[in-house]
């Protein structure tokens, strides 16, 4: 069976420092996978996907995530935090007809 | 270009009611999946809909069904609603079945369900 796993529920940061946001996967087959963000009260937007043609992925909003099959991790990165990053992030995988699985969340807290 | 949209945005029911809630996907999408999203947790896969035939379940209770119309809007109806059914109901939409890789889950703001 298909799992995605965030490391982290919650991961503070200052403004201006690394995020790293950690998922990994557990798929038999070579995965689709996703990052979404939710705002308060809003649904997911689509930060960045892994095509398959390179295992660096650069997404919205200046985030990229890196696809390392030997770790079976997507992670998720920005250099510089800003106070807009504050939301939820989801790791999510597959997308056919079994729909996407998603990971439980990552809280991200921007600190001034 | 409008996004999804969905309706109502909140209701609250009481258990044992039956609830019926309403999506319309970006123009040109022909399929619309339906997500439950319990607080603190991720969304939750239902239903998969293309062309207006079901496609996909998750591991939900007959007590879910939907339904696609020929202008690819959709309602989820929920009966004999539980107080574990309280959560934010998601509905994204695609161009194509599967919302994979090439055709990526376009997402509505959700209706938040409460059962009392």
């Amino acid at each position: 069976a298909q799992s995605v796993t965030q490391l982290g529920s919650h991961v503070s940061v200052s403004e201006g420092a690394l995020v790293l946001l950690r998922c990994n996967y557990s798929s038999s087959v070579p995965p689709y996978l996703f990052w979404y963000v939710q705002y308060p009260n809003q649904g997911l937007q689509l930060l960045l996907k892994y095509t398959s043609a390179a295992t660096l992925v650069k997404g919205i909003n200046g985030f990229e995530a890196e696809f390392k099959k030997s770790e079976t991790s997507f992670h998720l990165t920005k250099p510089s935090a800003h106070m807009s990053d504050a939301a939820e992030y989801f790791c999510a995988m597959g997308g056919g007809a079994d729909g996407l699985t998603f990971g439980k969340g990552t809280h991200l807290i921007i600190q001034p | 270009d409008a996004g999804v949209t969905q309706s109502p945005t909140h209701l609250i029911k009481t258990r044992g009611q039956h609830v019926t809630l309403r999506c319309s996907p970006i123009s040109g999408h022909k399929s619309v999946s339906w997500y439950q999203q319990v607080l603190g947790q991720g969304p939750q896969f239902i239903f998969q809909y293309y062309e207006k035939e079901e496609r996909g379940r998750g591991n939900f209770p007959d007590r879910f069904s939907a339904r696609q119309f020929p202008n690819y809007s959709s309602e989820l109806n929920v009966n004999a609603l539980l107080l574990g059914d309280s959560a934010l109901y998601l509905c994204a939409s695609s161009s194509r079945q599967g919302g994979g890789n090439n055709s990526p889950l376009h997402f509505g703001n959700g209706t938040r369900l409460t059962v009392t």
